[in-house]
């Protein structure tokens, strides 16, 4: 049963330190999304992967943000220094984007609090 | 800008009634449209989806509907369980081969 897998699950971290988040996309995949969802925003697209090129990080603080697939299997979504307003859940998502079919897959999401 | 959002913040329905969840979208340039479901504490899931050649499409309980004249597009669930209470999400393929979501509705069944 494939399925996208992210750690930490739980995250809880002081004001400015660097937390980074991982994401194993499903197997054969070639998009991978990160999204952060707050009671106030809903989700936010936060960057977003093809074929492990970044096509849009426009959503992402990019001073304290940045988001990398190193390879296929790994993408991470760093943050430093980390602020309050951090605080919310990152979910990475991915797809296999083949002419206009799209669907995500979603990872079960890490929980950040930034105190 | 592109956005996809939702009539109703709630919605709580009895037992065994119908529900209806209704999305309206901007991007007439969309082709491609999905609703999720979310329950707590875990991240969305995918329900049904619906391209944009056609208006309706139905699922095991679940029917998606889509009209594009007014950029509106309906989620309808048979006979709502409990399980069937999450927050649910409308979805459109935006410009930039990405998904635009609205902002849910939580979807309350009462026994």
């Amino acid at each position: 049963d494939a399925r996208v897998t992210q750690t930490p699950r739980d995250k809880v971290t002081e004001m400015g330190q660097e937390v980074t988040m991982r994401c194993q996309p499903i197997l054969g995949h070639n998009t991978v999304f990160w999204y952060r969802q707050t009671m106030m925003q809903g989700l936010e697209l936060l960057a977003y992967f093809r074929n492990r090129a970044p096509l849009d990080d426009s959503g992402m603080p990019k001073d304290r943000f940045s988001a990398e697939m190193p390879d296929a299997t790994l993408a991470t979504l760093k943050i430093q220094p980390s602020e309050p307003r951090d605080s919310a859940v990152y979910f990475c998502a991915s797809g296999l984007q083949a002419g206009d079919y799209n669907e995500q897959f979603f990872g079960p999401g890490t929980r950040l609090t930034v105190l | 800008g592109e956005s996809v959002g939702l009539h109703l913040p709630t919605l709580s329905v009895q037992e065994g009634d119908n529900s209806i969840i209704n999305c309206a979208y901007s991007n007439s340039a969309s082709d491609y449209f999905i609703w999720y479901k979310q329950e707590s504490g875990k991240g969305p899931q995918f329900i049904i989806d619906i391209r944009s050649n056609m208006d309706k499409r139905q699922g095991q309980r679940v029917t998606v509907l889509l009209n594009k004249t007014v950029k509106h597009l309906s989620l309808q669930i048979a006979a709502t369980q409990p399980g069937d209470s999450a927050v649910y999400f409308c979805a459109g393929d935006g410009s930039q081969g990405n998904l635009i979501f609205g902002k849910g509705t939580k979807l309350s069944v009462k026994p």
